[in-house]
């Protein structure tokens, strides 16, 4: 159990561009998703938590126009980056709680290359 | 969130020798958990804690969660080639998103 997937695993994209990732739990719900964003050679930092039915809530410097979040459904949450330029180059990844103590699961991240 | 302190930043070892690191927090964590991270993919859970002075194991790997709640320690036996990615502290607050450590980088040389 417990398996998070995304999708695509990595895409280039031009500058001015938007594009979709989507992030699904395979085999439970998830009312939560998290998605966070990690560049080379750091830690994770949290964008933002989606939330299934409602809207999403964004960390402190995060834009939420320009990271569109979707939660549209318990099992599929989808980040949409609009208007995308070269800083926005990242590996975005996504996760959901599971289990008693709702522990984290991750997807294998998206490769976002802005070019 | 904030970010947590994780030490070493980088070890590189021989195999078959342990290894050890450790987290600290300003403030408390209801769970700590440990991932471990390989290239180009994503974070994998290898061990949760759930209550002050816990001790888990899993397999070679043995993490203890922290007294005052504020800290964990990650231990590796008998290190193998494969051990080799980054590892991350995380700590949460139920429910809620996790606050990550900066990684310990693990090369280990056959």
């Amino acid at each position: 159990g417990a398996v998070v997937s995304q999708h695509p695993s990595w895409v280039i994209c031009k500058s001015g561009t938007s594009v979709k990732i989507e992030c699904r739990s395979l085999d439970f719900q998830a009312t939560t998703m998290f998605w966070y964003r990690q560049f080379p050679k750091q830690s994770l930092m949290l964008m933002a938590t989606s939330n299934e039915g409602s809207k999403a809530t964004y960390e402190q410097g995060v834009e939420k126009d320009k990271f569109l979040i979707n939660h549209a459904s318990l099992t599929l949450s989808t980040l949409t980056v609009t208007s995308a330029h070269p800083e926005d180059s990242s590996f975005y990844i996504c996760s959901a709680p599971w289990g008693a103590l709702y522990e984290q699961y991750f997807g294998p991240g998206t490769r976002l290359t802005v070019t | 969130g904030q970010q947590l302190n994780q030490s070493p930043q980088s070890m590189f070892i021989q195999e078959g020798e342990d290894v050890s690191m450790n987290c600290t927090s300003s403030s408390i964590f209801n769970t700590w958990l440990w991932y471990k991270q390989e290239p180009g993919e994503g974070p994998v859970l290898l061990i949760a804690l759930y209550k002050a002075g816990e001790l888990t194991s899993n397999g070679r790997l043995t993490a203890q969660f922290g007294i005052t709640r504020k800290d964990s320690f990650l231990n590796i036996s008998a290190s193998i080639p494969s051990d080799v990615g980054i590892y991350f502290c995380a700590g949460q607050l139920a429910g809620y998103a996790l606050n990550f450590g900066k990684g310990t980088s693990l090369l280990v040389t056959p």
